[in-house]
């Protein structure tokens, strides 16, 4: 199957400090989508990225897929507790979805 | 809209008993799947079905069995129940051009 990886799995910041979860593919993607994992929740979608060196900002949010369209990244600026959860990636080579493993992020107040 | 649903939330199981979990979506999506959850290992594709009719394998599809006899419904059989297939389930779908997944609410699964 589609090999994703994604770092780091755990991450801790204090509420204020930025965050950057990172998604690899050893494969070049036709697109790339983010989900939001919250505790005890289920993963709800974010965005979808689809040109090589897109950009896409969703207020402290930022999202940005790779020019050789292997990799991506999600960044968040100033945390805050609202942001807690695990983040997915997700490429969809055809019909089928794999996640990378997520980035588990806890926001310390 | 009800999206997807999928039932029962929590069940426990005897290892070497068999289940179904339910799972159907109302927004006429074509795609459907099926993924597990366990710590550590993120979200891992059981079984998908692009259509009625037509079902595959995903990642991890040992001990489970799917069907999918209509757009609406895709549930997922575990046969004989053991304690590796305790985890969280999600069945999902996705569908248009925007091709975004919406998942059920997850099932809990707990084989002793």
């Amino acid at each position: 199957g589609q090999q994703v990886m994604q770092i780091p799995q755990y991450q801790h910041v204090q509420e204020g400090e930025d965050f950057t979860t990172y998604c690899n593919s050893s494969t070049t993607l036709s697109n790339i989508q983010w989900y939001k994992q919250r505790p005890g929740g289920h993963p709800v979608f974010l965005i979808q990225l689809v040109k090589s060196g897109e950009v896409k900002k969703q207020k402290r949010l930022t999202f940005q897929f790779g020019e050789a369209k292997k990799n991506s990244s999600l960044h968040i600026t100033a945390t805050q507790t609202t942001d807690v959860g695990t983040y997915f990636c997700a490429c969809p080579p055809g019909n089928q979805f794999y996640f990378g493993t997520g980035t588990s992020l806890t926001v310390i107040p | 809209n009800a999206g997807v649903t999928q039932t029962p939330k929590f069940q426990v199981l005897k290892t070497g008993q068999s289940m179904t979990l339910q799972c159907a979506q109302d927004m006429n999506h074509e795609y459907m799947s099926w993924y597990r959850q366990d710590p550590g290992m993120g979200l891992r594709l059981i079984h998908y079905s692009v259509g009625a009719g037509i079902t595959d394998q995903g990642e991890v599809p040992n001990g489970y069995n799917v069907s999918r006899s209509t757009t609406e419904d895709f549930p997922l059989r575990l046969l004989s129940a053991a304690p590796s297939q305790t985890s969280v389930y999600f069945c999902a779908s996705s569908g248009g051009t925007a091709n975004t997944i919406y998942f059920g609410e997850g099932s809990w699964l707990t084989v002793v």
